[in-house]
């Protein structure tokens, strides 16, 4: 079974400049989500999708990040425009949650942004 | 609030010797599950346990063992005779059940560090 992809690996912008980060996940997940990691802490919750339906993004900056699952499956999270504190690893995961909090979810190798 | 707290942030071992990896969290509810992910240097989250909180029984898989005690609210995770490929960072995180939504609170991780 093919995991959780996310493209690129690594990408090196310029503060202002525009970004996307694209994901597609296990085959059947119906659950998407976006995670932040910033060097040398755990993961946060960005956005969780629920077939294409937000189900929760408190804590997306949405005057500069968006994210879009259309057709629900492959998913694209966007910055723009990008600041220096958004130098971090955008992991994408998946699951078969129904929303119970129970569910493991699989994490792709994500993408390391860096903002110079 | 809720928050995943893991107090160690670096651990070194030389090969075969245990170790435990502490987990303490905080939650006003009833209902909610704790998990443990491992991330090698690759960059993802690999899954390895999920306890709900009404399961305090210890688990034992292989040379990995969980201490769930409600009691000091804490979910340690035990590392029989460590291996170098053991060497990763650890991070506990928090699922609570009622919210609709899977959001996983992480701890800020524990690196280990597994010498020959």
């Amino acid at each position: 079974e093919a995991g959780v992809a996310q493209s690129p690996r690594y990408k090196i912008i310029e503060k202002r400049q525009s970004v996307a980060f694209w994901c597609n996940p296990i085959s059947g997940h119906a659950t998407l989500y976006w995670y932040q990691q910033i060097l040398g802490q755990g993961p946060k919750l960005l956005i969780q999708f629920q077939n294409n339906g937000v189900v929760d993004d408190s804590q997306l900056p949405k005057d500069r990040f968006s994210a879009e699952r259309l057709k629900g499956v492959d998913s694209t999270l966007k910055i723009q425009p990008a600041k220096l504190e958004d130098s971090a690893v955008y992991l994408c995961a998946s699951s078969l949650s129904e929303g119970q909090g129970n569910t493991e979810a699989f994490f792709g190798q994500g993408t390391r942004l860096t903002v110079v | 609030a809720q928050k995943v707290t893991q107090a160690q942030t670096e651990i070194s071992v030389v090969e075969k010797e245990d170790v435990t990896l502490d987990c303490v969290y905080e939650t006003r509810d009833t209902t909610y599950y704790l998990f443990w992910y491992k991330q090698p240097p690759s960059g993802e989250l690999v899954f390895l346990i999920r306890r709900n909180s009404f399961d305090e029984q210890n688990e034992i898989s292989g040379r990995y063992s969980w201490n769930f005690q409600k009691s000091t609210s804490s979910f340690n995770f035990t590392i029989t005779a460590s291996q170098v490929v053991d060497s990763a960072v650890y991070f506990c995180a928090l699922s609570e059940a009622l919210r609709g939504t899977d959001k996983l609170i992480f701890g800020t991780g524990t690196r280990l560090q597994v010498f020959p």
